[in-house]
């Protein structure tokens, strides 16, 4: 049972334009969200956050969005770099506090390849 | 210093061999992950340490076995490995309670022969 679903597998943009990578999730008991960078052989280096308490979060380039609703969070770039093309992975997990614990279980998506053309 | 470091970062090991993954961060972080991943694969989470104490294991074979001595190094023991565990092991940490600054470590290549 995929649990956080990235339902496309790759991305092409060209340079400057925007880049929106889709993310959904099933389960109702995941309340922040982490989206990640990810070149072969490498850790995923974190790119932006949000708290389910917010609809938005943006961070220079970077602006996730959140609709709690329909279970879904995207990921926008704006403007597009070559520099950016990577495998994006979304991940979630439940609150930190759940059952008493302090620590975050996250559970990933499959990941999309964005690919920027100069 | 906001990294997480592990060593090393290629291991090739035979089956009946031991070895250590080791990781280590000074963000101050009091939980602490290993995660898992297989080509093309997302990464899966196998142990979470909280304040140094063992809180998750996925159900991980026993063939590895964490180790946390203190509360900036972790580390990965691996014995009687099996070639289908060739993977990137990736390690974690992040801020108790509010996940802040979830970070991944550059990941140990291990490939098992």
């Amino acid at each position: 049972d995929q649990q956080v679903k990235q339902n496309s597998p790759s991305l092409s943009v060209q340079e400057g334009r925007i880049s929106i990578l889709n993310c959904d999730y099933t389960n109702s008991m995941f309340d922040y969200f982490l989206w990640y960078k990810k070149y072969p052989a490498e850790g995923p280096t974190f790119l932006i956050s949000i708290s389910s308490i917010k609809d938005k979060n943006e961070d220079g380039r970077f602006t996730v969005f959140l609709n709690k609703s329909a279970k879904h969070l995207s990921l926008h770039i704006v403007p597009s770099q070559p520099g950016d093309s990577a495998v994006y992975f979304c991940a979630a997990t439940p609150p930190a506090n759940a059952g008493g614990t302090s620590y975050g279980k996250l559970t990933f998506g499959q990941g999309t390849i964005l690919t920027v053309h100069p | 210093d906001t990294e997480v470091t592990q060593t090393p970062k290629h291991l090739v090991m035979g089956m009946t061999n031991k070895k250590s993954l080791k990781c280590e961060q000074h963000m101050g972080h009091r939980a602490m992950y290993w995660y898992k991943q297989k080509a093309k694969k997302p990464p899966e989470l196998m142990f979470v340490y909280s304040y140094e104490k063992l809180s998750i294991n996925e159900s991980v074979p026993s063939r590895f076995s964490p180790e946390c001595p203190n509360s900036s190094l972790l580390n990965l023991h691996l014995h009687a490995l099996q070639p289908e565990d060739s993977a990137l092991y990736l390690c974690a940490s992040s801020q108790e309670w509010n996940l802040y600054g979830y970070t991944f470590g550059s990941g140990t290549r291990l490939t098992v022969v």
